[in-house]
Protein backbone atom coordinates (compact mmCIF):
# COMPACT_ATOMS: atom_id res chain seq x y z
CA UNK A 1 0.00 0.00 0.00
CA UNK A 2 1.22 3.61 -1.01
CA UNK A 3 2.06 5.60 1.89
CA UNK A 4 3.79 8.26 3.07
CA UNK A 5 7.78 8.73 3.65
CA UNK A 6 9.62 10.92 6.31
CA UNK A 7 13.36 10.28 7.43
CA UNK A 8 15.04 11.07 9.89
CA UNK A 9 12.48 9.60 12.54
CA UNK A 10 14.24 11.60 14.97
CA UNK A 11 16.29 14.40 14.26
CA UNK A 12 18.57 16.45 17.71
CA UNK A 13 20.16 19.56 17.39
CA UNK A 14 21.49 22.80 18.84
CA UNK A 15 20.15 25.85 19.02
CA UNK A 16 20.43 28.12 16.21
CA UNK A 17 20.97 24.94 13.82
CA UNK A 18 19.43 24.53 10.19
CA UNK A 19 17.60 21.30 10.34
CA UNK A 20 16.09 19.61 6.69
CA UNK A 21 13.20 17.58 7.53
CA UNK A 22 12.48 15.03 4.38
CA UNK A 23 8.84 13.84 2.84
CA UNK A 24 8.46 11.64 0.09
CA UNK A 25 4.70 12.15 -0.55
CA UNK A 26 2.25 9.31 -2.37
CA UNK A 27 4.04 9.30 -6.18
CA UNK A 28 0.54 10.26 -7.76
CA UNK A 29 -0.13 12.86 -5.22
CA UNK A 30 -0.09 16.84 -5.97
CA UNK A 31 -0.91 18.44 -2.77
CA UNK A 32 1.60 18.56 0.11
CA UNK A 33 1.47 19.92 3.80
CA UNK A 34 3.85 20.18 6.26
CA UNK A 35 2.28 19.91 10.77
CA UNK A 36 3.74 20.32 13.56
CA UNK A 37 2.50 18.93 16.70
CA UNK A 38 3.67 19.88 19.95
CA UNK A 39 3.30 17.10 22.73
CA UNK A 40 0.15 16.64 24.28
CA UNK A 41 -1.49 19.12 22.11
CA UNK A 42 -3.35 19.51 18.85
CA UNK A 43 -2.18 18.98 15.59
CA UNK A 44 -0.57 22.83 13.89
CA UNK A 45 -1.04 23.16 10.30
CA UNK A 46 2.12 24.87 8.77
CA UNK A 47 1.89 24.90 4.97
CA UNK A 48 0.55 23.77 2.13
CA UNK A 49 2.06 22.95 -1.29
CA UNK A 50 0.89 22.84 -5.31
CA UNK A 51 2.13 22.91 -8.26
CA UNK A 52 5.80 24.00 -7.14
CA UNK A 53 4.52 27.09 -4.98
CA UNK A 54 3.19 27.87 -1.71
CA UNK A 55 -0.44 27.13 -1.47
CA UNK A 56 -1.19 28.51 1.91
CA UNK A 57 0.41 28.97 5.78
CA UNK A 58 -0.37 29.55 8.50
CA UNK A 59 1.18 32.44 10.92
CA UNK A 60 3.37 29.93 12.26
CA UNK A 61 5.23 29.90 8.73
CA UNK A 62 6.97 32.62 9.16
CA UNK A 63 10.77 33.29 7.73
CA UNK A 64 12.63 30.74 9.07
CA UNK A 65 10.92 28.36 7.80
CA UNK A 66 10.80 27.44 4.01
CA UNK A 67 9.71 24.24 1.64
CA UNK A 68 11.09 23.15 -1.61
CA UNK A 69 10.71 19.88 -4.03
CA UNK A 70 14.32 19.57 -4.95
CA UNK A 71 13.28 16.83 -7.33
CA UNK A 72 10.38 14.78 -8.46
CA UNK A 73 9.94 12.68 -5.45
CA UNK A 74 10.84 14.48 -2.31
CA UNK A 75 9.18 17.70 -0.52
CA UNK A 76 11.34 18.89 2.24
CA UNK A 77 10.81 21.45 5.13
CA UNK A 78 13.90 23.76 6.32
CA UNK A 79 13.95 25.50 9.66
CA UNK A 80 16.62 27.83 9.78
CA UNK A 81 18.17 28.79 13.35
CA UNK A 82 16.44 26.59 14.71
CA UNK A 83 14.94 27.57 18.83
CA UNK A 84 13.94 25.33 21.46
CA UNK A 85 10.26 25.77 21.23
CA UNK A 86 10.56 23.99 17.49
CA UNK A 87 10.91 21.07 19.65
CA UNK A 88 7.74 19.10 18.74
CA UNK A 89 6.66 16.05 15.89
CA UNK A 90 6.66 17.26 12.40
CA UNK A 91 4.23 15.51 9.78
CA UNK A 92 4.08 15.72 6.12
CA UNK A 93 0.99 14.58 4.48
CA UNK A 94 0.07 14.66 0.70
CA UNK A 95 -3.52 14.24 -0.98
CA UNK A 96 -4.18 13.22 -4.52
CA UNK A 97 -6.62 16.49 -4.68
CA UNK A 98 -7.02 19.54 -2.79
CA UNK A 99 -8.41 17.80 0.37
CA UNK A 100 -11.13 15.72 -1.92
CA UNK A 101 -12.87 13.10 -1.44
CA UNK A 102 -9.80 11.07 -1.31
CA UNK A 103 -8.77 12.71 1.96
CA UNK A 104 -5.25 13.10 3.10
CA UNK A 105 -2.48 10.75 4.27
CA UNK A 106 0.17 11.07 6.69
CA UNK A 107 3.65 10.14 7.08
CA UNK A 108 4.74 8.91 10.71
CA UNK A 109 6.53 12.12 12.11
CA UNK A 110 10.19 13.31 12.83
CA UNK A 111 10.36 14.40 16.15
CA UNK A 112 12.54 16.90 16.41
CA UNK A 113 14.03 17.96 19.58
CA UNK A 114 16.29 21.71 19.92
CA UNK A 115 18.47 21.22 22.95
CA UNK B 1 -10.15 32.54 12.48
CA UNK B 2 -12.49 29.82 12.73
CA UNK B 3 -12.68 27.83 16.10
CA UNK B 4 -12.76 24.07 16.04
CA UNK B 5 -14.37 22.92 19.44
CA UNK B 6 -14.26 18.74 20.47
CA UNK B 7 -16.18 17.07 22.93
CA UNK B 8 -15.98 15.35 25.57
CA UNK B 9 -11.85 16.19 25.90
CA UNK B 10 -11.72 12.37 27.24
CA UNK B 11 -13.33 9.36 27.15
CA UNK B 12 -12.64 6.08 28.92
CA UNK B 13 -15.09 3.20 27.62
CA UNK B 14 -15.23 -0.21 28.28
CA UNK B 15 -14.78 -2.95 25.12
CA UNK B 16 -17.96 -3.69 23.00
CA UNK B 17 -19.48 0.07 24.38
CA UNK B 18 -20.22 2.56 21.36
CA UNK B 19 -19.54 6.34 21.57
CA UNK B 20 -20.10 9.80 19.55
CA UNK B 21 -17.49 12.28 19.80
CA UNK B 22 -18.50 15.72 18.87
CA UNK B 23 -17.13 18.51 16.49
CA UNK B 24 -18.68 22.12 16.86
CA UNK B 25 -16.94 24.92 14.42
CA UNK B 26 -17.67 28.31 14.29
CA UNK B 27 -18.22 29.12 11.02
CA UNK B 28 -19.43 27.75 7.90
CA UNK B 29 -16.96 24.98 6.12
CA UNK B 30 -16.79 23.43 3.04
CA UNK B 31 -14.74 19.99 4.21
CA UNK B 32 -14.44 18.49 7.31
CA UNK B 33 -11.91 15.74 7.81
CA UNK B 34 -12.19 13.55 10.37
CA UNK B 35 -8.39 11.36 11.87
CA UNK B 36 -7.22 8.87 14.45
CA UNK B 37 -3.58 9.36 15.62
CA UNK B 38 -3.12 6.06 17.24
CA UNK B 39 -1.07 5.30 20.62
CA UNK B 40 2.68 5.56 18.71
CA UNK B 41 1.44 8.66 17.09
CA UNK B 42 0.22 7.97 13.62
CA UNK B 43 -2.54 9.88 12.23
CA UNK B 44 -4.64 8.28 9.99
CA UNK B 45 -7.82 10.07 7.46
CA UNK B 46 -10.96 8.05 9.05
CA UNK B 47 -13.77 9.82 6.49
CA UNK B 48 -13.46 13.42 4.40
CA UNK B 49 -17.50 14.37 5.27
CA UNK B 50 -18.05 17.91 4.51
CA UNK B 51 -21.76 16.65 4.91
CA UNK B 52 -24.23 13.63 4.82
CA UNK B 53 -23.17 10.63 6.43
CA UNK B 54 -20.60 8.30 5.81
CA UNK B 55 -19.87 4.91 7.18
CA UNK B 56 -17.03 2.46 7.31
CA UNK B 57 -16.68 -0.43 9.41
CA UNK B 58 -18.01 -0.02 13.09
CA UNK B 59 -17.15 3.84 11.84
CA UNK B 60 -19.81 6.34 10.81
CA UNK B 61 -19.62 10.19 10.53
CA UNK B 62 -22.33 12.87 10.14
CA UNK B 63 -21.95 16.50 9.23
CA UNK B 64 -24.41 18.95 9.74
CA UNK B 65 -22.78 21.91 7.61
CA UNK B 66 -25.82 24.21 8.55
CA UNK B 67 -25.85 23.76 11.96
CA UNK B 68 -21.52 23.64 12.53
CA UNK B 69 -21.20 20.46 13.97
CA UNK B 70 -19.81 16.84 12.86
CA UNK B 71 -20.32 13.69 15.29
CA UNK B 72 -18.07 10.79 14.46
CA UNK B 73 -19.87 7.35 16.00
CA UNK B 74 -17.92 4.45 17.31
CA UNK B 75 -19.68 0.82 17.67
CA UNK B 76 -18.68 -1.69 19.46
CA UNK B 77 -15.33 -0.17 20.26
CA UNK B 78 -12.18 -2.24 20.50
CA UNK B 79 -9.10 -1.45 22.28
CA UNK B 80 -7.44 -0.74 18.92
CA UNK B 81 -9.42 2.49 18.65
CA UNK B 82 -7.63 4.12 21.73
CA UNK B 83 -6.26 7.24 20.69
CA UNK B 84 -6.98 11.19 19.69
CA UNK B 85 -9.53 11.74 17.33
CA UNK B 86 -9.19 15.41 15.79
CA UNK B 87 -11.50 16.74 13.05
CA UNK B 88 -9.86 19.06 11.08
CA UNK B 89 -12.03 21.66 8.54
CA UNK B 90 -10.33 24.75 5.90
CA UNK B 91 -8.63 21.59 3.90
CA UNK B 92 -7.21 20.46 6.83
CA UNK B 93 -5.70 23.94 7.87
CA UNK B 94 -7.43 24.10 11.25
CA UNK B 95 -7.64 20.64 13.80
CA UNK B 96 -9.97 20.39 16.39
CA UNK B 97 -8.85 20.28 20.03
CA UNK B 98 -9.60 16.65 20.34
CA UNK B 99 -10.78 13.22 22.25
CA UNK B 100 -8.93 11.01 23.68
CA UNK B 101 -10.51 8.02 23.79
CA UNK B 102 -9.24 4.87 25.52
CA UNK B 103 -11.07 1.59 25.19
CA UNK B 104 -10.85 -0.58 28.43
CA UNK B 105 -11.13 -4.42 28.59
Amino acid sequence: EPEVTQTPSHQVTQMGQEVILRCVPISNHLYFYWYRQILGQKVEFLVSFYNNEISEKSEIFDDQFSVERPDGSNFTLKIRSTKLEDSAMYFCASSEESLGASGMFFGSGTQLSVL
Amino acid sequence: GIQVEQSPPDLILQEGANSTLRCNFSDSVNNLQWFHQNPWGQLINLFYIPSGTKQNGRLSATTVATERYSLLYISSSQTTDSGVYFCAVKRGVTFGTGTRLQVTL
